[in-house]
């Protein structure tokens, strides 16, 4: 059974850094590219990073660019986001998901997703 | 990085069907055919429910439908069942730079 499991959320001052991490399980991690999506209390969805299968390739949106850092351990199953200098419009559900390699962009499996609280 | 524009509320009956439009530009879109669909009940993981505007994952029921024309995608949901009721987010390839952008979101209201 393919699945992703989010952890690392929590609360935290404006100003500092909180690592999530994504374990996967049920698939070959390692060939796949990863992405982190958000949602905000009462928005939408919202791409936040992508890191490609083989690590060589990241992207960011521009509300995180310069602020956030996407890795993966392939030997431990786990992509990783960075959060540093976070802001209150970091506030969110953040979201681990898998692209399917048939489509660019397209999000074929999701985790339930970890809270992160920005607030003094 | 500016969101899709969904309608934020629609409503159907059982049996009946509705139709979620996702308004993007010809740099999202209108350019490519990376345009997805996913259904969310919050506290549960978002499901993909539409890819490649009108292609279905094995599962997802032939009532579920895509189309794009221009910059405008639709999803179709004919049949409507009392369980099709949850939030839905179209989702568009942007490019080298941007990846990907999502829609603002839709509530489905089953009647």
């Amino acid at each position: 059974q393919e699945q992703m499991v989010e952890s690392g959320g929590g609360v935290v001052q404006p100003g500092k850094s909180l690592r999530l991490s994504c374990a996967a399980s049920g698939f070959i991690f390692s060939t796949y590219a990863m992405h982190w999506v958000r949602q905000a209390p009462g928005k939408g969805l919202e791409w936040v990073a992508s890191i490609s299968y083989d690590g060589g390739n990241q992207m960011f949106g521009d509300s995180v660019k310069g602020r956030f850092a996407i890795s993966r351990d392939d030997s431990r199953n786990t992509l990783y986001l960075q959060l540093n200098s976070l802001r209150t419009e970091d506030t969110a559900v953040y979201f681990c998901a898998r692209s399917t390699p048939r489509s660019i962009a397209t999000f074929d499996v999701w985790g339930l997703g970890t809270m992160v609280s920005v607030s003094s | 990085q500016t969101a899709l524009t969904q309608p934020r509320s629609v409503s159907g009956s059982p049996g009946q069907s509705v139709t979620i439009s996702c308004t993007g530009t010809s740099s999202d879109v209108g350019g490519y055919n990376s345009l997805s669909w996913y259904q969310y009940h919050p506290g549960k993981a978002p499901k993909l429910m539409i890819y490649d505007v009108t292609k279905r994952p094995s599962g997802v029921p032939d009532r579920f439908s895509g189309s794009k024309s221009g910059n405008t995608a639709s999803l179709t949901i004919s049949g409507l069942q009392a369980e099709d009721e949850a939030d839905y987010y179209c989702c568009s390839y942007a490019g080298s730079h941007i990846y990907a952008v999502f829609g603002g979101g839709t509530k489905l209201t089953v009647l």
